[in-house]
């Protein structure tokens, strides 16, 4: 599977937009990108994942380079509950995955 | 409510005792996955299973035992407990194995002291 790079921590105003990129330039044309998020002390919980296009959700966007080499995640509107640890995985289409988790993204939401 | 259980929340072990952290799931996934998660690093998976009587290895498989008799539990053992698996303990379950639309408990907390 692909490797991910993200950067360690992010900060982001309450209400304003949170982007946050993930760098998976060895991605293969069978893998998906997935991003989960974890709130302290919590289970990690899925936000979205995509191929190819730029997919939405209620959640989040999500929005994948033409050479899918990178993506970003949107949070258009960021609340103080959104301040998690931010997942981004790369997954081959078949076969039964193993979700590997990486050290994410620490994003903060101010008030 | 639908969702993955975890039971206990808490566990303190002594060194070389054996336990079982239960876990269960009320939605019918097939796929289920256990993780650990040590101070300030993501997840490992250890074991996980894609249905009932089928398991297989994770990145950490040491030291822990699974089995898979029924859709619904998917039990963790641990053997002969070591300080070094003093961790945050995950179960996640799953519809498809294939990335997306985990749903994962709340958590045990296990101290080997």
């Amino acid at each position: 599977d692909a490797k991910t790079t993200q950067p360690p921590s992010m900060d982001c105003a309450e209400g304003r937009a949170a982007n946050l990129p993930c760098n998976h330039s060895t991605i293969s044309g069978n893998e998906y990108v997935y991003w989960y998020r974890q709130i302290h002390s919590q289970g990690p919980q899925y936000i979205i994942h995509g191929l190819k296009n730029n997919e939405t959700n209620e959640m989040a966007s999500l929005i994948i380079t033409e050479d899918r080499k990178s993506s970003t995640l949107i949070l258009p509107h960021a609340t103080l509950r959104d301040t998690a640890v931010y997942y981004c995985i790369v997954l081959k289409i078949q076969g039964a995955q193993k979700l590997v988790f990486g050290q994410g993204t620490r994003l903060t939401i101010n008030p | 409510n639908a969702g993955v259980t975890q039971t206990p929340k808490f566990q303190v072990l002594k060194t070389g005792q054996s336990m079982t952290l239960q876990c269960a799931q009320d939605m019918n996934h097939e796929y289920m996955s256990w993780y650990r998660q040590d101070p300030g690093m993501g997840l490992r998976l250890i074991h996980y299973s894609v249905g009932a009587g089928i398991t297989d290895q994770g990145e950490v498989p040491n030291g822990y035992n699974v089995s898979r008799s029924t859709t619904e539990d998917f039990p963790l053992r641990l053997l002969s407990a070591a300080p070094s698996q003093t961790s945050v303990y995950f179960c996640a379950s799953s519809y498809s194995p294939r990335g997306w639309g985990y749903t994962f408990g709340s958590g045990t907390r296990l101290t080997v002291v």
